[in-house]
C-alpha cells in the first residue's frame, strides 16, 4: 500500500491568509506532483519536483509556490488566498523509473471564503 | 465509502490487437466517472469521463467507456492500439449528490498497458 500523506483533509480559511498544505511521502520516491482538480473535475498539474532543490512550474498557472528540500517533503503554500482558490488539491509521488506508477495522496479539499 | 479496483496491474498487448482495461467501483450513492492517462514523463491527463446521459463516452483518440449501472464497472476499451498508447492509466469515482458534492476523487490502482511492436 502506498504512504504518502496530505494534510490537512479539509480546510476552510478567510481570503488574505497564509496557507500551507502538507504532502509527505515515505517510499523514497524522487519524483512529486501538485494536481489541482478543477470544477470540471479535470486534474490539472500546477507543480512538480524531480528530486531535492527541483521544482518546476505544471501545465496550469498557478498563484501557489512549493518547496522541496527533503526528499520525502513536498508543501505547497499560497502567500494570500483568495476564492478562486478554492478547489481539491491532490499530490502525488512515483519512482524515477519510466512507467511506475503513480501514487496519489487523499487530497486537501480547501475552502476560501 | 466509495473505491475503485482495477483488477490488471499489467496489460500487454500487441500492436493494432484491441484491449480491454478493467475497472470496477463500489458506492453507495450515484457517481461520476473517469478514465484518467499518464504517459510515460508526464503528468495526468483526464481521458474521458461518464456524468449522465449516455452510458457510452468516447475519447478523441480512439478509447471508449461504458458504464454499467448494474455490474458497477466503467471498462476501457479500444478496437486496435498502437505503440503510443503505451502509459499507465487510472479509472477514478467521485460521488455525484449535492450533499457530497465536496467528497475527494478516488483513484483505482492504475493499469500499465505495454503494447509491443
Amino acid at each position: 500500500e502506498a504512504d504518502i500523506y496530505q494534510t490537512p483533509r479539509y480546510l476552510v480559511i478567510g481570503t488574505g491568509k497564509k496557507i500551507t498544505l502538507e504532502c509527505s511521502q515515505t517510499m523514497g520516491h524522487d519524483k512529486m506532483y501538485w494536481y489541482q482538480q478543477d470544477p470540471g473535475m479535470e486534474l490539472h498539474l500546477i507543480h512538480y519536483s524531480y528530486g531535492v532543490n527541483s521544482t518546476e512550474k505544471g501545465d496550469l498557472s498557478s498563484e501557489s509556490t512549493v518547496s522541496r528540500i527533503r526528499t520525502e517533503h513536498f508543501p505547497l503554500t499560497l502567500e494570500s488566498a483568495r476564492p478562486s482558490h478554492t478547489s481539491q488539491y491532490l499530490c502525488a509521488s512515483r519512482t524515477g523509473t519510466t512507467n511506475e506508477k503513480l501514487f496519489f495522496g487523499s487530497g486537501t479539499q480547501l475552502s476560501v471564503l | 465509502a466509495q473505491s475503485v479496483t482495477q483488477l490488471d496491474s499489467q496489460v500487454p498487448v500487441f500492436e493494432e490487437a484491441p484491449v480491454e482495461l478493467r475497472c470496477n467501483y463500489s458506492s453507495s450513492v450515484s457517481v461520476y466517472l473517469f478514465w484518467y492517462v499518464q504517459y510515460p514523463n508526464q503528468g495526468l491527463q483526464l481521458l474521458l469521463k461518464y456524468l449522465s446521459g449516455s452510458t457510452l463516452v468516447e475519447s478523441i483518440n480512439g478509447f471508449e467507456a461504458e458504464f454499467n449501472k448494474s455490474q458497477t464497472s466503467f471498462h476501457l476499451r479500444k478496437p486496435s492500439v498502437h505503440i503510443s498508447d503505451t502509459a499507465e492509466y487510472f479509472c477514478a469515482v467521485k460521488s455525484s449528490t449535492p450533499e457530497t458534492s465536496y467528497d475527494k476523487v478516488i483513484f483505482g490502482p492504475g493499469t500499465s498497458l505495454s503494447v509491443i511492436p
